[in-house]
């Protein structure tokens, strides 16, 4: 059972807008910075947004992270084949003195 | 180029011991606290333990405390994991990630292939 909560599944035609969804509590999304991890099949983790909605260099900026209270979430716009992939939300946890993640969304693209 | 990579992962009966090594390049190594995390077969991201960049401050989770000890060697750029009691629920792939700090934003930006460590007699 994973700390942060995601949907296990999102999907979307090519072209279109999808949101993925990750609630926390007090002690992680409440009180720190949330980031967001693409993961390719057979690949580690990738950083796609830090600090809630900020974006590494090279990340498209049809990828946009929001955060409000205890929950966050990413949208991506114009889905295109190469995102089909897994992604994690992640937040430090202040009351674990540790990283938590989501349990990952696992986005398909029709 | 800033990398990462990872050593040292293998076969090990239940009960063995195995140490994770991680070489770090392109970054000033000292400055950073790092990060092990570890993704099991068809699962989720766990985070396992960090440590500082002077190793005053070390954190497990609890499903390693007591087990797994993280290190590291400022003149070498690396950083380890001691495993030991090892169980099949420990059998997972094992990534460093570096870890950025700044205010009151945190973040883990680059990450190694992996170790693949497997506990199965």
């Amino acid at each position: 059972q994973s700390v942060l909560t995601q949907p296990p599944s999102a999907s979307g035609t090519p072209r279109q807008r999808v949101t993925i969804s990750c609630s926390g509590s007090s002690s992680n999304i409440g009180s720190n910075t949330v980031n967001w991890y693409q993961q390719l099949p057979g690949t580690a983790p990738k950083l796609l947004i830090y600090s809630n909605n900020q974006r590494p260099s090279g990340v498209p900026d049809r990828i946009s992270g929001s955060k409000s209270g205890t929950s966050a979430s990413l949208a991506i716009s114009g889905l295109q084949s190469e995102d089909e992939a897994d992604y994690y939300c992640a937040a430090w946890d202040d009351s674990l003195n540790g990283w938590v993640f989501g349990g990952g969304t696992k986005l398909t693209v029709l | 180029e800033v990398q990462l990579v990872e050593s040292g992962g293998g076969l090990v009966k239940p009960g063995g011991s195995l140490r994770l090594s991680c070489a770090a390049s392109g970054f000033v190594f000292s400055s950073f606290s790092m990060n092990w995390v570890r993704q099991a077969p068809g699962k989720g991201l766990e985070w396992v333990s960090s440590i500082s960049s002077s190793s005053f401050h070390i954190h497990y989770a609890d499903s390693v405390k007591g087990r797994f000890t993280i290190s590291r060697d400022n003149a070498k750029n690396s950083v380890y994991l001691q495993m030991n009691s090892l169980t099949a629920e420990d059998t997972a792939v094992y990534y460093c990630a570096r870890d950025v700090r700044y205010g009151d934003v945190y973040y883990m930006d680059v990450w190694g292939k992996g170790a693949t460590v497997t506990v199965s007699s």
